[in-house]
C-alpha cells in the first residue's frame, strides 16, 4: 500500500513568515498534486507536478517534486492570513490512477 | 460556470435512518468519485464510477452504496447511518482515464447524525 507522509500536521505562524510543508513516500508517483481546502469547502487544486525535479511557482507558493518522484514540498513566502487553510498533497498511483492523500497540514496565519 | 454541485450542503439525519447525498456535474466528466473526510483529515476514497463501471474500495463499509443514473448525476446512499459516519462527504470528477487528469471537487455535504 502506498503511503504519503505529510508534515507538519499543524502550523501556526505570524503574517510575513515563511514556511515549508513536506510530503514524503517510499513509493514513486506518476504525478503529485497539491490542494488547498478552506473550512466548509471542497479541495481546490493548486498545482500538479509531473517531472522529477520539477519546480513550479504560483505567486508566493513554490512547489517542488523530488528527483525520484517520491517526495514533494510546498514553500510559502511571506505568508498572509488569506493563506490559512488545509493543504493536502496527493500522489497519483501510476497503476490505479487513484489519489493517495497525505494527512494534510492545517495552516493558520495570524495577522 | 461548469462545476461540481453537491446537495444539500448540510444534512442532518437520525441514527439508523437512510440518507441520500447527491452530486451533479456540468463538466461532462466520465469519472465520478465519492470521498469521506473527517475533521482536519485527508479525504478517504469510498468508491468511484468510471463511466458506468462501479469500483468499490476494499475497506468501504457495506452500509455505503452509490448510484449513477447518468453521466451528470451520482448519489451516495447510507443505508443505516451510525455516529461514526458523521463527516464531510465530497464528490469529485475527472475526465479520461482514472488519475490521468486532475480531480475537480464539489464543496461537500456535511452530514450530522443525531
Amino acid at each position: 500500500t502506498q503511503l504519503l507522509e505529510q508534515s507538519p500536521q499543524f502550523l501556526s505562524i505570524q503574517e510575513g513568515e515563511n514556511l515549508t510543508v513536506y510530503c514524503n513516500s517510499s513509493s514513486v508517483f506518476s504525478s503529485l498534486q497539491w490542494y488547498r481546502q478552506e473550512p466548509g469547502e471542497g479541495p481546490v487544486l493548486l498545482v500538479t507536478v509531473v517531472t522529477g525535479g520539477e519546480v513550479k511557482k504560483l505567486k508566493r507558493l513554490t512547489f517542488q517534486f523530488g528527483d525520484a518522484r517520491k517526495d514533494s514540498s510546498l514553500h510559502i513566502t511571506a505568508a498572509q492570513p488569506g493563506d490559512t487553510g488545509l493543504y493536502l498533497c496527493a500522489g497519483v498511483d501510476g497503476n490505479t490512477g487513484k489519489l493517495i492523500f497525505g494527512q494534510g497540514t492545517t495552516l493558520q496565519v495570524k495577522p | 460556470d461548469a462545476m461540481v454541485i453537491q446537495n444539500p450542503r448540510y444534512q442532518v439525519t437520525q441514527f439508523g435512518k437512510p440518507v441520500t447525498l447527491s452530486c451533479s456535474q456540468t463538466l461532462n466528466h466520465n469519472v465520478m468519485y465519492w470521498y469521506q473526510q473527517k475533521s482536519s483529515q485527508a479525504p478517504k476514497l469510498l468508491f468511484h464510477y468510471y463511466d458506468k463501471d462501479f469500483n468499490n474500495e476494499a475497506d468501504t463499509p457495506d452500509n455505503f452504496q452509490s448510484r449513477r443514473p447518468n453521466t451528470s448525476f451520482c448519489f451516495l446512499d447510507i443505508r443505516s447511518p451510525g455516529l461514526g459516519d458523521a463527516a464531510m462527504y465530497l464528490c469529485a470528477t475527472s475526465r479520461g482515464e482514472v488519475g490521468r487528469q486532475p480531480q475537480h471537487f464539489g464543496d461537500g455535504t456535511r452530514l450530522s447524525i443525531l
